[in-house]
């Protein structure tokens, strides 16, 4: 059964870039016809997609974040990462992610907090 | 963007009612819907897929209907583990864009 596991800094300071890398385990990230995605819920709030890689590297990006998202893989490591740049208080939130098989998001991890303040 | 929008935003019931949310999309997406339970502090859950598929494991009681614009999520006989938020997902097209949640509360 495939586990995702989000990690990374849980606080970043304004205008710097958000790192986060999410280990999926109990399956290979290349094998079967799936994408890995990011999706944020900031406290109390509702849920945002941020975008999807395939393990080719093939990228899917919301275009509200487009210009400050970059999400790559290692397929070596069995991870993909996510970059957020130029971050500001908006961008806290709960960071999640997940196996995306285009039409619906599912398993996801368990969700990590990050908070922009100086 | 195709918005999703859900009501009502919160509905108070007891265990053994009868529950049904309601998810309009600004336009068309077929049957590319799904539902998810999400619990305080916990990632969401999938619950129904392609508008009526139930996933595998989640109970009878819940069910999915509609296409098109309008869908609606129906537990049939609230149970306390039901207590929770819900929210309905389009993937008719880029971005994927969710509902605002309907909060199930206890009556």
């Amino acid at each position: 059964q495939v586990q995702l596991q989000e990690s990374g800094p849980g606080l970043v300071k304004p205008s710097q870039t958000l790192s986060l890398t999410c280990t999926v385990s109990g399956g290979s990230i290349s094998s079967g016809s799936y994408y890995w995605s990011w999706i944020r819920q900031p406290a109390g709030k509702g849920l945002e997609w941020i975008g999807r890689i395939y393990a080719s590297g093939n990228t899917n990006y919301n275009p509200s974040l487009k210009s400050r998202v970059t999400i790559s893989v290692d397929t070596s490591k069995n991870q993909f990462s996510l970059k957020l740049s130029s971050v500001t208080a908006a961008d806290t939130a709960v960071y999640y992610c997940a196996r995306d098989i285009g039409t619906v998001v599912d398993p996801w991890g368990q969700g990590t907090l990050v908070t922009v303040s100086s | 963007d195709i918005q999703m929008t859900q009501s009502p935003s919160s509905v108070s019931a007891s265990v053994g009612d009868r529950v049904t949310i309601t998810c309009r999309a600004s336009q068309g997406i077929s049957s590319w819907l799904a539902w998810y339970q999400q619990k305080p502090g916990k990632a969401p859950k999938l619950l129904i897929y392609a508008a009526s598929s139930l996933q595998s494991g989640v109970p009878s009681r819940f069910s999915g209907s509609g296409s098109g614009t309008d869908f609606t999520l129906t537990i049939s006989s609230l149970q306390s583990e039901d207590f929770a938020t819900y929210y309905c997902q389009q993937a008719n097209s880029f971005p994927l864009t969710f509902g605002g949640g309907t909060k199930v509360e206890i009556k």
